[in-house]
């Protein structure tokens, strides 16, 4: 099993520019979610799908995070605008819902903006 | 919603010694905590898990103890090896379709 892939697996871009981070979850996973590592705030939960529906997106920084699930083999979180604040780690994370919240995770996005 | 406080936030021990991570969470309704190691570079990997139905678990050199009366669970990392070196991570969930609720993180250094 290849697992969770994300990519790219490191970006860096200037501000205002538009960001598309990818993620393909473990097949047969119906679960997806997307986190965002940074030293101050540790892993923070963004999003998440069951069965490709968006369930929680409370963790949305503001309206410059979309997120979609378009199929079950695959996801995007876009942030247009960028901003320096946005820099930090990415990532995806895959699980089946019937197994108590077993999340397997990716190896992450390194975002820099300038 | 859910707090989940971890302790300590570094932990070095010596080759060989036992390793003891504390964690305790906020939401009664929380049934399954899991336990996720971090290289440099990587995602975090799970390396064991227990769920409300049980106090202890063990596997190898990895324990994981639940006291649901208190709200707190702990990592037991016994004779560890300087492989053990990483960030770890506690989490707490509600359980089958909710997200985790992650500690803030310990990172463990194991010196020779």
């Amino acid at each position: 099993d290849a697992g969770v892939i994300q990519s790219p697996r490191h970006e860096v871009t200037e501000m205002g520019q538009e960001v598309t981070l990818r993620c393909k979850p473990i097949s047969g996973h119906n679960s997806l979610f997307w986190y965002r590592q940074t030293m101050m705030r540790g892993l923070e939960l963004l999003i998440y799908f069951n069965n490709n529906v968006p369930i929680d997106d409370s963790g949305m920084p503001e309206d410059r995070f979309s997120a979609k699930m378009p199929n079950a083999s695959f996801s995007t979180l876009k942030i247009q605008p960028s901003e320096p604040r946005d820099s930090a780690v990415y990532f995806c994370a895959s699980s089946l819902a019937q197994s108590p919240s077993e999340q397997y995770f990716g190896p992450g996005t390194r975002l820099t903006v300038t | 919603g859910e707090n989940v406080e971890q302790h300590p936030s570094t932990l070095s021990v010596q080759e060989g010694d036992s390793a003891v991570i504390k964690c305790t969470y906020s939401d009664s309704a929380s049934n399954y905590f899991p336990w996720y190691k971090q290289e440099l570079g990587k995602g975090p990997q799970l390396i064991i898990d227990i769920r409300s139905n049980v106090g202890e678990k063990k596997d190898q050199r990895i324990a994981v103890t639940l006291n649901k009366t208190a709200k707190h669970f702990s990592l037991h990392i016994t004779e560890t090896q300087p492989e053990d070196s990483a960030v770890y991570f506690c989490a707490a969930s509600k359980g089958s379709g909710y997200a985790l609720n992650f500690g803030k993180g310990t990172s463990l250094l194991v010196t020779p």
